[in-house]
C-alpha cells in the first residue's frame, strides 16, 4: 500500500519568511495530493491540492510542487504570518480508492 | 451548509469500558470516512462508507471496533472493550466525490483510555 513520509516534523520561522514542507510517496499510481491545515482544536481543512498532470499550483501565498519522477511533493508558504501557525498534513490518493494516506504532520510555528 | 459534526468532542474512559462515537456528515454526502490520529503520528484511515454500505474497512484495527451507518445518514464507531492503545483523535469526514476528493472533516473526538 501507499506510504507517505513528511518532513520536517516541526518548523519554526520568523514572520515574513518562507516555509517549505516536503513529502514523499511510494505508490506510483497515486495521482492526487492534497494538503490540510489543522489549527489548534479545529478540524483539518483543505488548503491546496494538486493532481499528477500538473507540476505546480499556486494560490496566493501558498504553492505546491510535484515531482512525479522522484515521487515527492512540497508545500511552500511565502510571507508567513502568525495565523499560518498550525499543523500541516500532506496526503496522497490513487484517485480510485477513496481513502487518503497521510503524512505524520508538520507543526509550523511563525514567530513575531 | 452545516459541516461535519462529531460527538462527543472529548471522552475519557477506563480500560475495558465501551465508547460510542458519532458522526453526522454533510447532508447529501454519500461518502463517509473514519480516520484516527494517534499522538504524533499520521492520520490513519479506518474505513469508508458509501451510503449505508462499508466500501473499505481495511484500516479497522481489530474486532473491538464496530462501525455502522444507519440508513446512510449518521455513523457510529463503537470501541468495545477499549484498550489503552485506542487513545487518539478520531476524525470523521464526508464527501460527495469518490477518489479522495472534496473531503470535509469534522473536528474530531479526542478519546483517552486510562
Amino acid at each position: 500500500g501507499e506510504n507517505v513520509e513528511q518532513h520536517p516534523s516541526t518548523l519554526s520561522v520568523q514572520e515574513g519568511d518562507s516555509a517549505v514542507i516536503k513529502c514523499t510517496y511510494s505508490d506510483s499510481a497515486s495521482n492526487y495530493f492534497p494538503w490540510y491545515k489543522q489549527e489548534l482544536g479545529k478540524r483539518p481543512q483543505l488548503i491546496i491540492d494538486i493532481r499528477s498532470n500538473v507540476g505546480e499550483k499556486k494560490d496566493q501565498r501558498i504553492a505546491v510542487t510535484l515531482n512525479k519522477t522522484a515521487k515527492h511533493f512540497s508545500l511552500h508558504i511565502t510571507e508567513t504570518q502568525p495565523e499560518d501557525s498550525a499543523v500541516y498534513f500532506c496526503a496522497a490518493s490513487d484517485g480510485t480508492a477513496s481513502k487518503l494516506t497521510f503524512g505524520t504532520g508538520t507543526r509550523l510555528q511563525v514567530t513575531l | 451548509e452545516a459541516g461535519v459534526t462529531q460527538f462527543p468532542s472529548h471522552s475519557v474512559i477506563e480500560k475495558g469500558q465501551t465508547v460510542t462515537l458519532r458522526c453526522d456528515p454533510i447532508s447529501g454526502h454519500d461518502n463517509l470516512y473514519w480516520y484516527r490520529r494517534v499522538m504524533g503520528k499520521e492520520i490513519k484511515f479506518l474505513l469508508h462508507f458509501v451510503k449505508e454500505s462499508k466500501q473499505d474497512e481495511s484500516g479497522m484495527p481489530n474486532n473491538r471496533f464496530l462501525a455502522e451507518r444507519t440508513g446512510g445518514t449518521y455513523s457510529t464507531l463503537k470501541v468495545q472493550p477499549a484498550e489503552l492503545e485506542d487513545s487518539g483523535v478520531y476524525f470523521c469526514a464526508s464527501s460527495q466525490l469518490n477518489g479522495g476528493y472534496g473531503y470535509t472533516f469534522g473536528s474530531g473526538t479526542r478519546l483517552t483510555v486510562v
